[in-house]
């Protein structure tokens, strides 16, 4: 059985361009969590998203970030004209019902931003 | 708000027993979890305390005092891989999200 699968894994962007990071849930899973680590410092929630539905966004930033999950296809967290501030480590977690004990994480994206 | 506190840093010996303690202040509560992070890699889950009391499983155990607002995570037998952070978070009341702490690195030397 898969775990959460994230690509890619590393993902090099310059200042104003776009970055789109993709968040595969392991099978079974329709609940998905993105959540953001900045260099040494701990992980913060962004949005949870059920499939075709945004359940929670209160952690995402109210310019330049969306999230989706649609019916067929990976979980999208987009950045659009991204900024140096963005660089950090984005992580998608999965779980099958809404036990938040059932959460497991994918091995998460590096952005830098140049 | 949400204030969930740790330590930044820990060491201990090989073969040693540790305590990481987290204290938190959160407007909901729906349980206690703590996770490893290997430098670079994705958090892995160790444990869940939602009611008080100890959890026991395996060399990681897990204590909880909510009237405290008080978590420790006590590794025994520690090996040379536990080498690692240790992040402490509270589940939120409508199970949407985790509010993590900054993390623990505990760094295990010979």
């Amino acid at each position: 059985n898969a775990g959460v699968m994230q690509n890619p894994r590393h993902l090099v962007r310059r200042r104003g361009q776009e970055a789109r990071l993709r968040c595969s849930p392991m099978k079974g899973h329709s609940h998905v969590y993105w959540y953001r680590q900045l260099p040494e410092e701990g992980l913060k929630f962004m949005v949870y998203l059920q499939k075709e539905n945004i359940i929670d966004e209160s952690g995402m930033p109210k310019e330049r970030f969306s999230a989706e999950f649609p019916k067929e296809g990976p979980s999208i967290l987009r950045i659009q004209q991204v900024v140096r501030g963005d660089s950090a480590a984005y992580f998608c977690a999965s779980s099958q019902g809404t036990g938040l004990e059932e959460q497991y994480f994918g091995p998460g994206t590096r952005l830098t931003v140049t | 708000g949400q204030n969930i506190d740790q330590p930044t840093e820990m060491t201990a010996t090989e073969g040693a027993i540790v305590q990481i303690n987290c204290t938190y202040q959160t407007s909901g509560f729906n349980g206690l979890f703590w996770y490893q992070q290997h430098a670079g890699e994705a958090p892995t889950f160790l444990s869940y305390n939602v009611l008080d009391g100890l959890e026991e499983k395996g060399r990681f155990s897990s204590f909880l005092s909510r009237s405290k607002g008080y978590s420790y995570l006590l590794l025994k037998e520690l090996q040379m891989k536990d080498s690692a952070s240790y992040l402490c978070a509270v589940g939120d009341n409508a199970g949407n999200m985790l509010t993590f702490g900054g993390g623990t690195r505990l760094m295990v030397k010979p």
